[in-house]
């Protein structure tokens, strides 16, 4: 079973529509959660970071997290044609390492 | 604030040759990651340094890897000899020193490795 896991896509979505991109995570002991967005031929860049259950609104950008579902998502509204990247979900585990998923690639039809 | 440098940016050799990478993390940063990216596969470490101490390399092909991070502040990555399977963007990170710093990190640029 792999640490982090996600659907690599892609997803389409029409400008201006809401996308949402989803991750699982397998360690229970996992504290902090991230999303981090990679443009194609980028390195990743950190946009949320979330460490309770629940919502954390930033912008257009919301990190949701489920402990007990062990499940996080990213939404993003009003989504915009910069906004069509690669979507890397990251888990720092209880023995504070960071995992990485496959990563979701969005792709933001105008 | 300067950000995350790496070099070479790109670098092609032939396998069983020998490569290395540089990389000089945000200053005042004490932890330092190198990670390996794989086209289609999310950034997978390699090995992480607090100042100059290894934490973890646990993922590190050692028979062939090696780094090193001598004075606490730059690093440098090195792969002998070099296998096909090696052929990948070799990513550097860096955070602040503390538990939520662990996770949040910047990436340099990279260093696009092809292997012939």
């Amino acid at each position: 079973q792999k640490e982090v896991e996600q659907n690599s896509g892609p997803l389409s979505v029409p400008e201006g529509a809401i996308a949402s991109l989803n991750c699982t995570y397998s360690d229970r002991g996992s504290q902090s959660f991230f999303w981090y967005r990679q443009y194609s031929g980028k390195s990743p860049e950190l946009i949320m970071s979330i460490y309770s259950n629940g919502d954390k609104e930033d912008g257009r950008f919301t990190a949701q997290l489920n402990k007990a579902s062990q499940y996080v998502s990213l939404l993003i509204r009003d989504s915009q044609p910069s906004d069509s990247a690669t979507y890397l979900c990251a888990v720092l585990t209880g023995a504070n390492n960071l995992f990485f998923g496959t990563g979701t690639r969005l792709t933001v039809i105008p | 604030e300067a950000g995350v440098a790496q070099s070479p940016r790109y670098k092609i050799i032939e396998k069983r040759q020998s490569v290395a990478f540089w990389c000089n993390p945000i200053s005042g940063h004490a932890t330092l990651y190198w990670y390996q990216q794989i086209l289609g596969q999310g950034p997978k470490l390699l090995i992480q340094f607090q100042n100059n101490g290894v934490v973890d390399d646990s993922q590190l092909p050692k028979d062939r890897f090696s780094a090193e991070r001598l004075k606490g502040v730059d690093s440098t990555l090195k792969i002998q000899p070099a296998k096909l399977e090696d052929s990948a963007v070799y990513l550097c990170a860096s955070s602040f020193p503390g538990l939520a710093g662990y996770g949040e990190q910047f990436f340099g640029p990279g260093t696009r490795l092809t292997v012939l």
